[in-house]
């Protein structure tokens, strides 16, 4: 397996605040790099990928990338409860195939 | 369709029977992926597919799971002599090549007893 490491969490944080939420991978010819939403009981779902080194913005969702330290970020913005889920890292290599983390349970607060 | 679709969505078996689980990826995915994951756990990569061949089967976890993509399109993974341990929900996704989004199923729920 290739590692993709997260911190499992929980992470708790106030609604309106950010939340921050980190993965390092260790397979260096990793060239796509995603993040998943899992609410309990269902399945992953897509909401970001990120293929070049910086940021990347869509809506209240950044994601970060930094290949020289081999680690990638997910910052959420005003966060809301409906945001309380677990956060799935997920690394894509060279050779077309996905590889997860152990995901990160995030919860909002109200 | 227009999404993955898994069957059974949820199955009991008896420990020592054999298993079948279906998945029907997004029509024209080339790349079909199997996952398992246990609770609290992340998705643990099994197995997967390039049209009709296994391009990385390192992780079936030993030779009572196997899996086959006969035409390039529905899969089935199958699980012989199964065990408690077994026990999890396994995911089937599929994406349009590399470097594309990965689309999941809803997962078929597997309770071995």
């Amino acid at each position: 397996q290739k590692e993709v490491e997260q911190n499992s969490g929980p992470l708790s944080v106030p609604e309106g605040a950010i939340a921050s939420l980190n993965c390092t991978y260790s397979d260096r010819g990793s060239q796509s790099f995603f993040w998943y939403r899992q609410y309990s009981g269902k399945s992953p779902e897509l909401i970001m990928f990120i293929y070049s080194n910086g940021d990347k913005e869509d809506g209240r969702f950044t994601a970060q990338l930094n290949k020289a330290s081999q680690y990638v970020s997910l910052l959420i913005r005003d966060s809301q409860p409906s945001d309380s889920a677990t956060y799935l890292c997920a690394v894509q290599t060279g050779a077309n195939n996905l590889f997860f983390g152990t995901g990160t349970r995030l919860t909002v607060i109200p | 369709g227009a999404g993955v679709s898994q069957t059974p969505s949820n199955k009991v078996t008896e420990k020592g029977k054999y298993v079948e689980l279906r998945c029907d990826p997004i029509s024209g995915h080339t790349a079909l992926y199997w996952y398992r994951q246990s609770l609290g756990q992340g998705p643990e990569f099994l197995i997967y597919f390039q049209g009709t061949g296994a391009a990385d089967d390192s992780g079936l976890p030993n030779d009572r799971f196997f899996a086959v993509r006969p035409e390039g399109s529905v899969s089935t993974l199958k699980i012989q002599r199964t065990e408690r341990g077994d026990s999890a929900v396994y995911l089937c996704a599929s994406s349009s090549g590399s470097g594309n989004t990965i689309y999941f199923g809803e997962g078929s729920w597997l309770t071995v007893v």
